[in-house]
């Protein structure tokens, strides 16, 4: 039973251009999304959050959208860059302090 | 500052045999997470301790997989016997006692592979 579900496993943007990740969840309990980052042989990173009172949270070049109604969110980067060619994890939870279910992942490539 | 430190980093063995993974948190994490990572699916957690205590341990498979925190530092988590499926990455992470999601910072993980 996935709860949280990214359907693309993986995705290409030309460099400058919008990459757009996209992230569905099943439980109307959640209320607290984050993205993280993972480099191949690395741990996951913290990328961004957004509780469910928002429904747009942006830092720098990355936007996550929240469509509560859909229990659909979307990570914008803009301009993509090459360095952010990783795997994409979406998580949620029903509060921060919560424990998170994470989606599978999507991997993607900036190509220069 | 230095991250939260794993190893081995990398580990094969043959099933029904054991093994141990080890974790270093980042100093002054109270809170200490193991997380198991199959190949096409996100991390899922295993175990939470805050200090030396469990917090969540509902999707540890109690019969083959232990972890202990003994001084409320580092972590071993030991499999025994191992299976085919338990071939994941093993990810620690740890975070503040009162940081939310967004404080958790992660090891670089343990490839384990099972023969």
């Amino acid at each position: 039973d996935q709860q949280v579900k990214q359907n693309s496993p993986s995705l290409s943007v030309q460099e400058g251009r919008i990459s757009i990740l996209n992230c569905d969840y099943t439980n109307s309990m959640f209320d607290y999304f984050l993205w993280y980052k993972k480099y191949p042989a690395e741990g996951p990173t913290f990328l961004i959050s957004i509780s469910s009172i928002k429904d747009k949270n942006e830092d720098g070049r990355f936007t996550v959208f929240l469509n509560k109604s859909a229990k659909h969110l979307s990570l914008h980067i803009v301009p993509s860059q090459p360095g952010d060619s990783a795997v994409y994890f979406c998580a949620a939870g029903e509060t921060s302090y919560d424990k998170v279910i994470f989606g599978p992942g999507t991997s993607l490539s900036v190509i220069p | 500052e230095a991250g939260v430190a794993q190893s081995p980093r990398y580990k094969i063995i043959e099933k029904r045999q054991s093994v141990a993974f080890w974790c270093n948190p980042i100093s002054g994490h109270a809170t200490l997470y193991w997380y198991q990572q199959i190949l096409g699916q996100g991390p899922k957690l295993l175990i939470q301790f805050q200090n030396n205590g469990v917090v969540d341990d509902s999707q540890l498979p109690k019969d083959r997989f232990s972890a202990e925190r003994l001084k409320g530092v580092d972590s071993t988590l030991k499999i025994q016997p191992a299976k085919l499926e338990d071939s994941a990455v093993y990810l620690c992470a740890s975070s503040p006692l009162a940081g939310g999601r967004e404080t958790q910072y992660f090891g670089p993980g343990t490839r384990l592979l099972v023969l």
